[in-house]
């Protein structure tokens, strides 16, 4: 069946610091891919997110490009801010449509130090 | 324009028991989506709502069930439940149309604790 695996965590980081977390795919189709972040205490916010291979989804200094060859979708950010400690979720979609289901991996802690 | 609500934030509840979760959809979007959320653990697909009628089912029993109403929003009904059932159960609200390229909007949940 369809799967998303996160690189394992919690992660933790000086401000300014470069990320990278990993992220790859299991998917009978042609999936779109998505990060969500969820802030604490709050719901799953959308990020970014990419529909087809080779496309790059940006938001708020946050990068991901949807890998086709790899199956891997990382999130990367140039330099991190410690508003930015959250809990970041990477999710599949493989039908067409924003009705269809999200297929989400655990989940990684990140936690930004000043 | 209000988002996606659910209530109540937070409930305890004694295995064995029925519980009821609400959930109003962000303005504008007729279908929602079910998931729980484990401590520790992505989110899980329990099933989906379109025109009152559960369109898609995730890999959960029977005990959960659910309903739509003419106006959108949405219940999660849990029977005889579980410790295992202790989670974070959110809500997600998006345009039913397949040909929507939009996404879901997640609400801020509720903590069910079943003790």
């Amino acid at each position: 069946g369809d799967s998303v695996t996160q690189m394992e965590g919690p992660v933790t980081l000086s401000e300014e610091a470069f990320l990278t977390i990993n992220c790859t795919y299991t998917a009978t189709g042609y999936p779109s891919l998505f990060w969500y972040v969820q802030y604490p205490g709050e719901g799953l916010q959308l990020l970014l997110k990419a529909t087809k291979a080779d496309d790059k989804g940006s938001n708020k200094g946050f990068e991901a490009t949807y890998r086709k060859e790899t199956t891997s979708f990382h999130l990367e950010k140039g330099s991190v801010q410690v508003s930015d400690s959250a809990v970041y979720f990477c999710a599949l979609r493989v039908a067409a449509g924003a009705n269809s289901k999200l297929t989400f991996g655990k989940g990684i802690t990140l936690s930004v130090r000043p | 324009d209000a988002g996606v609500t659910q209530s109540p934030t937070h409930l305890i509840k004694t295995r064995g028991q029925q519980v009821t979760l609400r959930c109003s959809p962000k303005s504008g979007h007729d279908t929602v989506s079910w998931y729980q959320q484990a401590l520790g653990q992505g989110p899980q697909f329990i099933f989906q709502y379109y025109e009152e009628e559960e369109r898609q089912r995730g890999n959960f029993p029977d005990r959960f069930s659910g309903h739509q109403f003419p106006n959108y929003s949405s219940e999660l009904n849990v029977n005889a439940l579980l410790l295992g059932d202790s989670a974070l159960y959110l809500c997600a609200s998006s345009l039913g149309s397949i040909l929507s390229t939009d996404t879901q909007y997640f609400g801020p949940g509720t903590r069910l604790t079943v003790l």
